[in-house]
This record gives C-alpha cells, structure tokens and sequence, in this order.
C-alpha cells in the first residue's frame, strides 16, 4: 500500500510567522509531488508541484523535496489569516498521473 | 482564468438509483480525472481518462461506476445502483500534456445518498 503521510494538526502559527507543513511518502517510484490548499467545504487547489531533489520558491511558499529521505514539505513565509486551511500533499508515481493524497494537515494562523 | 466546472452542485438520490455527474473541463486539457472525498477522510482516487479511454483506475471505480466524454465538452462520471457509501463529494479534475501533468480540480459535486 502506497502511503503519503501527513501530520493532521492542527498547526496554529501567529500571523507573519513561517508556517512548515511536512508528508512523507512509501513509494520510491514517486516521481512528482503537489501541495495544494483546501478550505473547509471546497475543492483542493494547487499551490506548487516540485519534482527534482531541492527547493522551489513562488512567492511566500518554498516547496521542498528530499528523495533520499521519501519527504517533501512546504514552508509559507509571512502566514496571513487567510492561509488558515487544510494543506494536502500529493503524490504521483512513474506508473501513471493519478494523485495519492495525504489526510492533510489543518493550519490556523492567528492574528 | 478557465476553471473545471462541475454540475450540479448538490444532487441528493434514493439509495438504488442512478446518477449522473457533469464536468467541463479546462478547454486545452486532455487528461480528466474523478475522485471523491468522504466527509472526514481524504481525497481518493477513482479514475483517470484520456484519448476517450480509461487509463487508470482504482479499487474504487468498480463496475457500478463508468466515465464518458460523451459530447467532445461533458466529461461524465455515472454511480449505478447508489448505496449510502457513495455519499461523498466527487471532484473532477484536468491537466494539460505537459511533463508534470498537474491537476486542476473542479469545485466538486456533493453526492448525498438517502
């Protein structure tokens, strides 16, 4: 069983603190990793994809990979209130484009 | 920006009927993809179709369930025989043919079986 694994929370972090979210992952055939942002009654949206070894910067998110470790995280530098949501980490393998999801972690930024 | 659209937002049925749910996809995208969240629980998987063909599915997708591009626009996803299991919301999602292949989902179908 392919496995992401993610801490559920919830991480309160204060407003314009850095937020550091972290999934593992089983299958060491995984070839591309996503982060996306759910609030409460919505539909996942992307944040950021990452597929090489090392960090990848958009704005006030970092995502990073280390393969060797199976781990990849997400760091939201300067957290606002309105980053206060669910965070799912996504996986795909070399076998094909569907998504394995983590449980996601909740994240409460405070004012 | 083009976005996934999903129809309806809401569909409540009796448990043993048939239903239907709708997808437009983002209009340059060729890959689509169906999956389901339970209340609670995380996103899961149920298939993915491209070129008119199923290219992957998960334990999920049985054969109480089926996909179709039936028009060249709508990208379909058919529960036969609903049981109150089925209650989820189902997401469809899209991607382009580029190498990361990454998925943007619809705003999703909340599937309540009574």
């Amino acid at each position: 069983q392919k496995e992401v694994e993610q801490n559920s929370g919830p991480l309160s972090v204060p407003e314009g603190a850095i937020a550091s979210l972290n999934c593992t992952y089983s299958d060491r055939g995984s070839q591309s990793f996503f982060w996306y942002r759910q609030y409460s009654g919505k539909s996942p949206e992307l944040i950021m994809f990452i597929y090489s070894n090392g960090d990848k910067e958009d704005g006030r998110f970092t995502a990073q990979l280390n393969n060797a470790s199976q781990y990849v995280s997400l760091l939201i530098r300067d957290s606002q209130p309105s980053d206060s949501a669910t965070y799912l980490c996504a996986v795909n393998s070399n076998s094909g484009y569907a998504l394995n999801f983590g449980k996601g972690t909740s994240l409460l930024v405070t004012p | 920006e083009p976005e996934v659209t999903q129809t309806p937002s809401h569909q409540v049925t009796q448990m043993g009927q048939e239903v239907i749910l709708r997808c437009v996809p983002i209009s340059n995208h060729l890959y689509f993809y169906w999956y389901r969240q339970i209340l609670g629980q995380k996103v899961e998987f149920l298939v993915s179709f491209y070129n008119n063909e199923i290219s992957e599915k998960s334990e999920i997708f049985d054969d109480q369930f089926s996909v179709e591009r039936p028009d060249g626009s709508n990208f379909t996803l058919k529960i036969r025989s609903t049981k109150l299991e089925d209650s989820a919301m189902y997401f469809c999602a899209t991607s382009g043919t580029g190498t990361i292949h990454e998925q943007y989902f619809g705003p999703g179908t909340r599937l309540t079986v009574t």
